[in-house]
Parts: C-alpha cells; sequence; structure tokens
C-alpha cells in the first residue's frame, strides 16, 4: 500500500532557529514528491522534486530529494512567525498529476 | 499558475441534507480533483473528474454519496449526499499544472455538519 510518513508531526521553534522536516515513502510508480505549505484552507504549493540529490530553493525553504532513502528533507532557516503552518509532503503516483498520497502533515509553530 | 475559485467557502448543514460545491478555474484543464480533510487529519483524494465521462473514484468513497459533475472543461462540483457528523470536512477541489505537475487548490469549503 502506497504511503507517505512525515516526521516530526508536530514541532515548537523561536524566531531565528533552522528546522528541518522529514518525508519518507513508500509509493509505487513514483513520479515526483512535492512540499505544499497550508495555513488555513487551502494549501499553497512549495516544491516540487523529481531528482535525487538536486536541491530546489526558495528564499529561506530549501527541499532535496533522496531517492535511494526514499526519502525528503525541508529545511527553514532563520524562521519566522509567518512559518507558522501544517507543511504536507506527497507522493505523486504514476505520472498522473493530481493523485498525490499525502503524509499527515508536520505542524509547525514559530515563537517569537 | 491556476485561479480556483470554490463555494461555499464554509456552511453549516443539518445531519441528512446534501451540499453542493461549485468549483471555478481560470483555465481549461483536462483533469479536476476533489480532495477531503477531515479535521486533524491530511488530505485523502475523493475522486477524479474528467470532462464528458464519469468520475473515477477512490477506495472508500462512492457515487451516490459523493457525486461529481463536470459538465465544461473549467468547472466541476461536489455533492455531499445525506450528510452525518463524520462528513465535517474541508473540501479542496485541485488542478493540475499539465507537464510541470504541479497540483493547486481552491480555497477550500469548511463544512460542519450538526
Amino acid at each position: 500500500e502506497d504511503k507517505v510518513v512525515q516526521s516530526p508531526l508536530s514541532l515548537v521553534v523561536h524566531e531565528g532557529d533552522t528546522v528541518t522536516l522529514n518525508c519518507s515513502y513508500e509509493v509505487t510508480n513514483f513520479r515526483s514528491l512535492l512540499w505544499y505549505k497550508q495555513e488555513k484552507k487551502a494549501p499553497t504549493f512549495l516544491f516540487m522534486l523529481t531528482s535525487s540529490g538536486i536541491e530546489k530553493k526558495s528564499g529561506r525553504l530549501s527541499s532535496i530529494l533522496d531517492k535511494k532513502e526514499l526519502s525528503s528533507i525541508l529545511n527553514i532557516t532563520a524562521t519566522q512567525t509567518g512559518d507558522s503552518a501544517i507543511y504536507l509532503c506527497a507522493g505523486d503516483l504514476s505520472g498522473n498529476t493530481g493523485k498525490l498520497i499525502f503524509g499527515q502533515g508536520t505542524t509547525l509553530q514559530v515563537k517569537p | 499558475s491556476a485561479v480556483i475559485s470554490q463555494k461555499p467557502s464554509r456552511d453549516i448543514c443539518q445531519r441528512g441534507t446534501s451540499l453542493t460545491i461549485q468549483c471555478q478555474v481560470d483555465s481549461q484543464v483536462t483533469m479536476m480533483f476533489w480532495y477531503r480533510q477531515q479535521p486533524g487529519q491530511s488530505l485523502t483524494l475523493i475522486a477524479t473528474a474528467n470532462q464528458g465521462s464519469e468520475a473515477t473514484y477512490e477506495s472508500g468513497f462512492v457515487i451516490d454519496k459523493f457525486p461529481i459533475s463536470r459538465p465544461n472543461l473549467t468547472f466541476s462540483t461536489l455533492t455531499v449526499s445525506n450528510m452525518s457528523p463524520e462528513d465535517s470536512s474541508i473540501y479542496l477541489c485541485s488542478v493540475g499544472a499539465g507537464i510541470t505537475g504541479e497540483l493547486f487548490f481552491g480555497e477550500g469549503s469548511r463544512l460542519t455538519v450538526l
């Protein structure tokens, strides 16, 4: 059975800290892994990773995929209170874009 | 990225009633997807809606409970039928970005069933 597991499930840090969120997957016909940030209702897209070892970066956020270990990490440096959100990891199955298997999410709280 | 509008944004419903959620996209898309997010849970795919054909449902979801319409390439509806408190969730419409593989979500519809 396909599954995506995230850790930790929740995390509390202070502004300025660096955090690493983990995602592991067991997905047949794996095509890509996606990261989303969910603050209210709609998840907003962060990264899509298809190739192992190539870091994707956007400002203070970066992510990398390890296909050998079937895992990915999302790093956030110099965290701000606005980074407080649920971070979702999802595996894309069979190249059928849109059919994603989501992890449970990591709830990040950044305190001032 | 696509602009996806959902209505209603939120609603409080009585047990046994049905509610239809609308999803409008600002561009033509082949496939539209409906996800559910129960309280404290992650997102689960309900079904894939293709224009001109019946929706494809995931395991655990059936057409009688979640009928879907897809009358054209920019619009879809999801009905939650005969609601019970267990149907209290956020329902999200999404579309893919085509070849790049990204998936974009509407703002979501938060349903509370009393």
